[in-house]
Formats: structure tokens, sequence, C-alpha cells
């Protein structure tokens, strides 16, 4: 069964920096697709960003931007220029492709900005 | 504004009560989940449905139901709520059962049972 492993409950990053969370995953699937989810206190599920494994390049959306190294099974995220409205949980989340597109979550990691 | 819409937001039940949990989505998705949401544990899948007309267990089913009622909504009960069903409940929709499709979730329900 896949797994989606998430080792810090808790990180904190200061306004403007870099920080980066951590993810791997267990498959034996070769085709897949990795996401990741911010959840901040209103509890609504944003999607952040997503990535295909057929894809080499790494995907980029604005400030975020993933590191995704396949035959490590390791989906990192890096928040650049961090901002006050980026703390909030975040979840990394695994899909296998090519059948039912069932998410499987993560236990999440925690991130609190400090101004 | 075009979404998942989850009802109630907050429910307080006593042991043994049941209770339906709603969703409705308005952007013609043909896939709908449940989740629940636990300290610790991240969210897990309880039930969803592929597509109108058919529903499937999820990661952890036992002591639910649903109903897929139409394409728009996906319903969850609770039949004989247990303190262990206290947790935070989201509804979700994807656009089809198969494709690389993120999901697009309510703002959930926070169930407790006392």
């Amino acid at each position: 069964a896949q797994t989606v492993t998430q080792s810090q409950p808790e990180m904190s990053v200061q306004e403007a920096e870099t920080v980066t969370l951590s993810c791997t995953y267990d498959t034996s699937e070769s085709d897949y697709y990795l996401f990741w989810y911010k959840q901040p206190p209103s509890r609504q599920m944003i999607l952040v960003i997503r990535q295909e494994a057929y894809k080499q390049q790494n995907a980029t959306e604005n400030r975020f931007s993933v590191n995704f190294q396949k035959a490590a099974k390791s989906f990192s995220l890096k928040i650049s220029d961090s901002q006050l409205g980026d703390a909030a949980m975040y979840f990394c989340a695994y899909m296998r492709g090519g059948a039912t597109n069932k998410l499987i979550f993560g236990t999440g990691t925690l991130l609190a900005v400090q101004p | 504004n075009a979404g998942v819409t989850q009802t109630p937001k907050f429910q307080v039940l006593k042991t043994g009560q049941s209770m339906t949990l709603q969703c409705a989505q308005d952007m013609n998705h043909n896939s709908m989940y449940w989740y629940r949401q636990d300290p610790g544990m991240g969210l897990r899948l309880i039930y969803y449905s592929a597509s109108e007309g058919t529903t499937d267990k999820g990661e952890v089913p036992n002591g639910y139901n649903v109903s897929r009622l139409n394409k728009r909504e996906f319903s969850l009960r609770l039949e004989s709520a247990a303190p262990s069903q206290t947790s935070v409940y989201f509804c979700a929709s994807a656009p089809n059962w198969r494709g690389p499709y993120g999901y697009t979730f309510g703002s959930g329900t926070r169930l407790t049972v006392v």
C-alpha cells in the first residue's frame, strides 16, 4: 500500500525567509501524482502545487516550488519570501495514476511564520 | 461562488444519535469523496463515489454510510454515533474518477460526539 510520510510535525520560519517542508512516499507504481495542500486556520483545504511523476521538471507556483526526487521518493516544498499568510498546516498527498483518483495524505506539518 | 458546500459546519451529538452530513458541489464534477481529519493522522478516506450511481469504501468506512443522491450531492450518514467519530469531516470533489485532478474541498464539519 502506498504511504506518505511527513517527518516534521512543526516548523517555524522568519518572515521573508525561505523554508523547506519534507515529504517522502512509498509506492511501487511508476505513474502517480503528488500534491501539496495548505490548510490555514479557516480549515479550508487549498491546493498549492501539483507534480506529475513522469515530469522531470520541478513544479513552481509563484513563491512555492518543489524538489521532486523520484529515485529517492522525496517531494519537498520550498516556500520563498515567507509571508504571515503562509502560516498553516501543510499536507503532502499522493495519487496513483491510471486508477480511481484517491488522494493519500501525510500527517501534515504545521508552519509558523514569525514577524 | 462555485465550489463544494457542506452543512452543517458544527455539530454536537450524543452517543447513539444519528445524523447526516450534507455535501453539494456545483462544478459538474463526477467524483466525490468524504474524508475525516484527526490530529496527527492527516486526512483519511471514508467513502467515495467515482461517478453518479456508484459508491465505494475507503480506508475507514466502519460506522458510516453514504448516498450519492444525484451528480451534485453526496451525503454521509452516521447511524449510531460513537465518541471515536469525533472528528472534522471534509467533502471533496474532482472532475473525474481518473486523472491527475486535485480535489476541491468543502470547508469541513466539526463533529463532536459526547
